[in-house]
């Protein structure tokens, strides 16, 4: 079945200092999306991406999704303290309602 | 309104108790989903009503009961839950079906069983 790795699984950073998370399917996507929950939150949907190569970016958070649409990845430059949280990547497959979330990246940023 | 809301925030339940969790969205929204999320775990999905139907159910426990009485009200009925049921419960919606659309998350419910 469809499997979304994400990593790293931990990511602890000065404020500053830029960060990025991975997301690898073993299957094609039509689509990935990225959510941040913050801790004791909800996710909170950032970005869905849908065509192969697509760049997207929000301020400092730029968003990639693979030729292949099989990997994606969110970089953030300068981090800081309200970048704190969780990031998940949530994979759309090719069949209905195929829907599979990576294990996350927990952001932690000191000041 | 662009909310998800959800009843009740809190909830502590004996294994032998039955209780249900309510999620309402007034966005229009076509799919509703149930979600279980352990610590630190990224959600599981339960549960999708499309239109109002039942369209996807993961193996969920037959202690897990989900019903969606409109296109705006999705509930999930708990009875005779384990202590490994304890989780946040996240409900979600989004414009069409599954797979291709943005989800927008509740706040959830943060489910103790005793």
């Amino acid at each position: 079945g469809q499997q979304v790795m994400q990593i790293p699984q931990y990511q602890h950073v000065q404020e500053g200092e830029d960060f990025t998370t991975y997301c690898n399917s073993s299957t094609t996507l039509s689509n990935i999306q990225w959510y941040k929950q913050r801790p004791g939150g909800h996710p909170v949907f950032l970005i869905q991406l849908v065509k192969s190569g697509e760049v997207k970016k929000q301020k400092r958070l730029t968003f990639q999704f693979g030729e292949a649409k099989k990997n994606s990845s969110l970089h953030i430059t300068a981090t800081q303290t309200t970048d704190v949280g969780t990031y998940f990547c949530l994979g759309g497959g090719t069949s209905y309602g195929k829907l599979t979330f990576g294990q996350g990246t927990i952001l932690t940023v000191h000041p | 309104d662009t909310e998800v809301t959800q009843t009740p925030k809190h909830l502590v339940m004996g294994m032998t108790n039955k209780k249900s969790l309510k999620c309402e969205q007034h966005m229009g929204h076509r799919a509703m989903y149930w979600y279980k999320q352990k610590a630190k775990k990224p959600p599981e999905l339960m549960f999708v009503y499309s239109y109002e139907k039942l369209s996807i159910n993961e193996s969920v426990p037959s202690r897990f009961s989900p019903e969606c009485p409109n296109s705006s009200l999705l509930n999930l009925h708990l009875h005779a839950l384990q202590p490994e049921d304890s989780a946040l419960y996240l409900c979600a919606s989004s414009p069409g079906g599954p797979t291709q659309e943005t989800q927008y998350f509740g706040p959830g419910t943060r489910l103790l069983v005793l």
